[in-house]
């Protein structure tokens, strides 16, 4: 069964620096990522998604994530913070027939 | 367009009473999904339909909780004598096809909190 785990229930960091949320996963099949955002009272919305294509994805509001098949792993990244980053983050892994599968989520601060 | 719409956005119950909660998903979507979404629990797969095919119920906790989609467009879950652990966000999600890559659509999602 797939899983996946995030690092770090809660990541601060200030306006301007580097942002790095972990994500970890476990699949019996090359699998499907994806990070969602949630920003406060709104739905998820799709920040990016790896399909087997490139391993370095891009996203939208200026996130990106690498797959690395050796580390199971699909950090989601972004050079520089902003104030409207401030939300919660999921990722989620799809193998197979099974439904999405959804970590527990890391909120993001950043501090001006 | 118009995105994937629930109701209730809020929902005050009594322990032991029946709730149901709507989702209306993106016009033409096939797939619609059920998550609940707990504090510090992330997002809890319940239940999945796709097409006219047999909904997915792998997720549904017990047999207090259903789901039904008519006419392949709104779904409605219920829940039956609500307990306070049932307190939650439920959303709803929806998405073009089954494909494995497909992008679901969330809704807002309705805040069920049991007394």
């Amino acid at each position: 069964a797939q899983s996946v785990t995030q690092l770090g229930s809660h990541v601060s960091v200030s306006e301007g620096a580097l942002v790095l949320l972990r994500c970890n996963y476990s699949s019996s099949v090359p699998p499907y990522l994806f990070w969602y955002v949630q920003y406060p009272n709104q739905g998820l919305q799709l920040l990016l998604k790896y399909t087997s294509a490139a391993t370095l994805v891009k996203g939208i509001n200026g996130f990106e994530a690498e797959f690395k098949k050796s580390e199971t792993s699909f950090h989601l990244t972004k050079p520089s913070a902003h104030m409207s980053d401030a939300a919660e983050y999921f990722c989620a892994v799809e193998s197979g027939n099974t439904p999405l599968v959804f970590g527990k989520g890391t909120r993001l601060s950043v501090i001006a | 367009g118009a995105g994937v719409s629930q109701s209730p956005s809020n929902k005050v119950t009594e322990k032991g009473k029946d709730v149901e909660l709507r989702c209306d998903p993106i016009s033409g979507h096939t797939a619609l999904y059920w998550y609940r979404q707990s504090l510090g629990q992330g997002l809890e797969f319940l239940i999945y339909f796709q097409g006219n095919s047999a909904p997915d119920k792998s997720g549904l906790p017990s047999d207090r909780f259903s789901a039904e989609r008519t006419g392949g467009s709104v779904s409605t879950l219920t829940i039956q004598r609500t307990q306070q652990e049932d307190s939650a966000v439920y959303l709803c999600a929806s998405s073009p096809d089954r494909g494995r890559t497909d992008t679901q659509y969330f809704g807002p999602g309705t805040r069920l909190t049991v007394l």
